[in-house]
């Protein structure tokens, strides 16, 4: 069964300290993404990688960086945390898109880390 | 700017009865639309999609509609069972791309 890893499901971190979630895929997938989903928000991204050691910025990358030094993982750094990164946090993986077929996107979301910042 | 756009937050039908959830866009360059449901504590898993060159595309009891000059898609889930209870996210996205943009969501409540 293909998975998307999300190395923890909770996390309680101080105001300022810097917090890395770590995200693993074993599908060989190209692509890699990070979101926030919050109430009324819904899901947000944040950063995506296409390679390894690329990324790009999504809708919201500020007070986060990404990491993606090998292909089945990519982090996500919140470089000093504050209270409004208080979130759930998705990593998902997709491969290219003519691979996918199109079906579905082809994404495969993890189980999400509900990070909290106090 | 929200350019994925689910006006209801909450939604509550009967077992048995039609759900209707609604997606509203409006980036013109969208060509692919999808349906994701979300129970909590998982990640989102895909339900069903839509390319723009069709207006209907069914799957069992789900069927979305796409009307492109209203910039508007609906999922249809008839017969509703409790277990359809979650919340459902409409996405899309451009040009072959693989970055989706997400709605906001709706929170299904099908009751006994």
């Amino acid at each position: 069964d293909v998975k998307v890893t999300q190395s923890s499901r909770y996390l309680v971190k101080r105001t300022g300290e810097k917090v890395f979630l770590e995200c693993v895929q074993d599908m060989d997938h190209e692509n890699m993404f990070w979101y926030r989903q919050d109430p009324g928000l819904g899901l947000r991204l944040i950063y995506f990688s296409y390679d390894v050691k690329m990324k790009e910025k999504g809708d919201i990358p500020e007070g986060y960086s990404v990491s993606r030094e090998k292909k089945e993982r990519f982090s996500l750094i919140l470089e000093s945390a504050s209270t409004n990164q208080t979130s759930m946090y998705l990593c998902a993986s997709s491969p290219t898109w003519w691979d996918s077929g199109r079906a579905g996107g082809g994404y495969t979301f993890g189980s999400g880390t509900r990070l909290t910042v106090v | 700017d929200q350019q994925v756009k689910q006006n209801s937050p909450s939604l509550s039908v009967q077992e048995g009865r039609i759900s209707i959830l609604n997606c509203d866009y409006t980036n013109s360059m969208f060509d692919y639309f999808l349906w994701y449901k979300k129970y909590p504590a998982e990640g989102p898993t895909f339900l069903i999609s839509i390319s723009s060159i069709k207006d209907k595309n069914e799957d069992g009891r789900f069927t979305v509609f796409l009307n492109k000059s209203a910039k508007h898609l609906s999922l249809h889930i008839v017969p509703s069972q409790p277990g359809d209870s979650a919340v459902y996210f409409c996405a899309a996205s451009s040009g072959g791309g693989n970055k989706l943009t997400f709605g906001t969501g709706t929170q299904l409540k099908v009751e006994l």
